[in-house]
């Protein structure tokens, strides 16, 4: 049964279009994460959700939009695609990282522009 | 300067070596390390956590932190291929307990 999964796996799409990319977890976590890592590997942290509430939100272009319907759940949608969109895109989920606790990823949503 | 910084490889060892790994950091006030290991086309799973300075050990891996020179290190023994993946470094502070700043990772190759 997977703790955090995401979908679609895989995503390839024109420039200029919109797309969603949908996330859930049944860990019973309280916080999840969107993050992007690119091409070079590294990953970079977009969003965070503490029973929906919105609690980091880095330096994104507002054409990226989260929800989070409830705790299990954490969607992305992204307006107006650029080249530059195209990455992997990973959720994540935990319970608190007060005391360094643990990150539990999905398996990624590869995104393509071309 | 990055806050984190993490030579990314490749690094290519027999089966068998001693793998070291390091992370350089700029920022004192972290207190949380961690190591995440990362199989291609997956997302990265926790791997070693260690709180202030110190060494922990789990089977084959060793984390160490040396917070006086801001230098954390993974060890990994009797390398296996299946150890083959990107090593991450990873860390924050209480006051910012829910931000982890990252590496850029490692690419190990353990070749048979």
């Amino acid at each position: 049964d997977t703790a955090v999964s995401q979908t679609p796996k895989y995503l390839v799409t024109q420039m200029g279009n919109d797309k969603s990319i949908k996330c859930e977890q049944n860990l019973g976590h309280d916080t999840m994460y969107w993050y992007k890592q690119d091409s070079k590997k590294f990953l970079k942290i977009m969003f965070s959700y503490n029973n929906k509430e919105l609690i980091i939100n880095e330096t994104v272009p507002n054409r990226f939009s989260p929800k989070s319907p409830d705790k299990a759940h954490l969607n992305l949608h992204i307006n107006s695609l650029e080249l530059g969109d195209s990455a992997v895109y990973f959720c994540a989920s935990s319970q608190d990282l007060g005391v360094g606790g643990e990150l539990f990823f999905g398996e990624g949503s590869r995104l393509t522009v071309l | 300067q990055k806050e984190v910084e993490q030579d990314p490889g490749p690094l290519s060892v027999p089966e068998g070596a001693i793998v070291s790994l390091n992370c350089t950091y700029s920022n004192s006030a972290f207190q949380y390390f961690m190591w995440y290991r990362q199989y291609s086309r997956k997302g990265p799973e926790l791997l070693m956590y260690t709180y202030s300075s110190g060494n922990k050990e789990d089977g084959r891996f060793t984390a160490q932190v040396d917070k006086s020179s801001k230098y954390i290190s993974l060890f990994i023994r009797d390398s296996q291929p299946s150890d083959s993946a990107t090593y991450l470094c990873a860390m924050n502070n209480a006051g910012n307990n829910r931000k982890l700043i990252w590496g850029l990772g490692t690419s190990l190759a353990v070749n048979p």
